[in-house]
């Protein structure tokens, strides 16, 4: 199976500054298609689990443009520009390429 | 409005058989594969798997295939979980979520429900 790899359990930010969350994966997530089948999931105590960004870099409905996933091959970011209070929570990156999905193990972002 | 609401969680004890339910409502049920997905204590995130949108195919992750069964009435927007033989170590919230209608990503999850092994 496919291994996601967040090198950071914890990344510690102050509001306004941009913090960046990496995931590797232990085999290229490219699709023939010409996607990166790599997702990131923002979860924030007390509320539902909410995707962010797929196909590496494309954010859903209602997401932030301060949130920027980037990379391709086996190597992704998710970046957050001007980091509000509220984007304190914890991050997953996830690949839907081959089953078994896997899930990195997560960064939990937090503030100074 | 989207909404996923997983109920049947608890204490159960060791060797002991639960199952879940999710009940969707604001989109049409039969038309999305539709996953498990549980979180342990410790944070780490972990696919079950998933079934089709008809009901005719399901996936497994290979270290839980054979304890745990998805299934799904589309007649009652439901998906469900059966768990069995539980172990300590399947003690964590368990998610309802919905593939996108490409099957790309996870677009929606449900608030989850904790199940707790214990003796």
């Amino acid at each position: 199976q496919i291994t996601l790899t967040q090198q950071a359990e914890s990344l510690w930010v102050s509001p306004g500054e941009k913090v960046s969350i990496t995931c590797r994966a232990s085999q290229s997530l490219l699709y023939t298609d010409g996607k990166h089948y790599l997702s990131w999931y923002q979860q924030r105590p007390g509320q539902t689990t909410k995707a962010l960004i797929y196909h590496a870099s494309i954010r859903t409905d209602g997401v932030p443009t301060r949130f920027i996933g980037s990379g391709s091959g086996t190597e992704f970011t998710l970046s957050i520009e001007d980091v509000q209070p509220e984007d304190i929570a914890l991050y997953y990156c996830l690949q839907t390429l081959k089953k078994p999905w896997t899930f990195g193990g997560g960064t939990k972002l937090e503030l100074k | 409005e989207v909404q996923l609401v997983e109920s049947g969680g608890g204490l159960v004890q060791p060797g002991a058989s639960l199952k879940l339910s999710c009940v969707a409502s604001g989109f049409t049920f039969s038309d999305y594969w539709m996953s498990w997905v549980r979180q342990t204590p410790g944070k780490t995130m972990e696919w079950i798997g998933d079934i089709k949108y008809d009901g005719s195919y399901t996936n497994y992750a290979p270290s839980l295939k054979n304890r745990f069964t998805i299934s799904r009435d589309n007649a009652k927007s439901t998906l469900y979980l059966q768990m069995s033989n539980v172990r300590s170590e399947d003690t964590a919230t368990y998610y309802c979520t919905r593939g996108d209608y490409g099957y790309n990503y996870f677009d929606y999850w449900g608030q989850g429900v904790m199940v707790t092994v214990s003796s």
